[in-house]
């Protein structure tokens, strides 16, 4: 079965550096792998995805991942983080139920930080 | 608003009763996706349906059973509840059919307390 793992709990960045969060995952065959955003007392929000074709993927808010083939990692990165970035980060991977239709799997999420 | 609906937003109850947790996907939306979320197993993947089918099985325990109408909307039934039943329930539905390559768009969830 496809997984990602996210390795840090949490993540603190100072308002206005460079943030990024890590995921790393394990796949046989392509894998379609997704980030998704939650706010407090929201419901998940999709941020970007990885299909195939370029390696750093753009998304929304100013988000983009990159996906490495080698280090099986789709880490999710931002030049400057602002304060509102402050949430709750999952990875996703797609996986095929027994069914052979398709769910994600997701991460334990990250908690980011950016501190004023 | 995401554009899929979750009723109610809260929900407290007592243990051994029964709920039902509803969500409407948005609109075009064939596929409808049950998530749990808690704070100590993260977000776990219970069920799916597909235009009115069942398709796949997560995690879902046998006190706990799901439907979808002709209408697309979908119910999640809890029954025989659990102090360790309480979490975010979110529904979600899928961009381009089932495919898995679009995205889910979920709905703002519906926190259950079981007390």
């Amino acid at each position: 079965a496809q997984s990602v793992a996210q390795p840090e709990d949490q993540v603190n960045v100072a308002e206005g550096n460079p943030l990024t969060v890590k995921c790393t995952y394990s796949v046989s065959g392509n894998p379609y792998l997704f980030w998704y955003v939650q706010y407090p007392n929201r419901g998940l929000q999709f941020l970007l995805k990885y299909i195939t074709g370029d390696n750093l993927v753009k998304g929304s808010y100013g988000f983009e991942a990159e996906f490495n083939k080698s280090q099986t990692s789709f880490h999710l990165k931002k030049p400057s983080a602002l304060v509102s970035d402050s949430a709750l980060y999952f990875c996703a991977v797609r996986d095929t139920t027994t069914s052979g239709t398709y769910k994600y799997i997701f991460g334990t999420g990250t908690r980011l930080k950016v501190l004023a | 608003d995401s554009g899929v609906t979750q009723t109610p937003k809260h929900l407290i109850t007592a243990t051994g009763q029964r709920v039902t947790l509803r969500c409407s996907p948005r609109s075009g939306d064939l596929s409808v996706y049950w998530y749990q979320q808690s704070l100590d197993q993260g977000l776990q993947f219970l069920i799916q349906y597909y235009n009115g089918e069942e398709r796949a099985k997560g995690n879902i325990l046998e006190r706990f059973s799901a439907q979808q109408f002709p209408d697309l909307h979908s119910e999640l039934n809890l029954s025989s509840l659990e102090l360790g039943d309480s979490a975010l329930y979110f529904c979600a539905s899928s961009v381009e059919g089932d495919r898995g390559r679009g995205g889910y768009t979920f709905g703002s969830g519906t926190r259950l307390t079981v007390v």
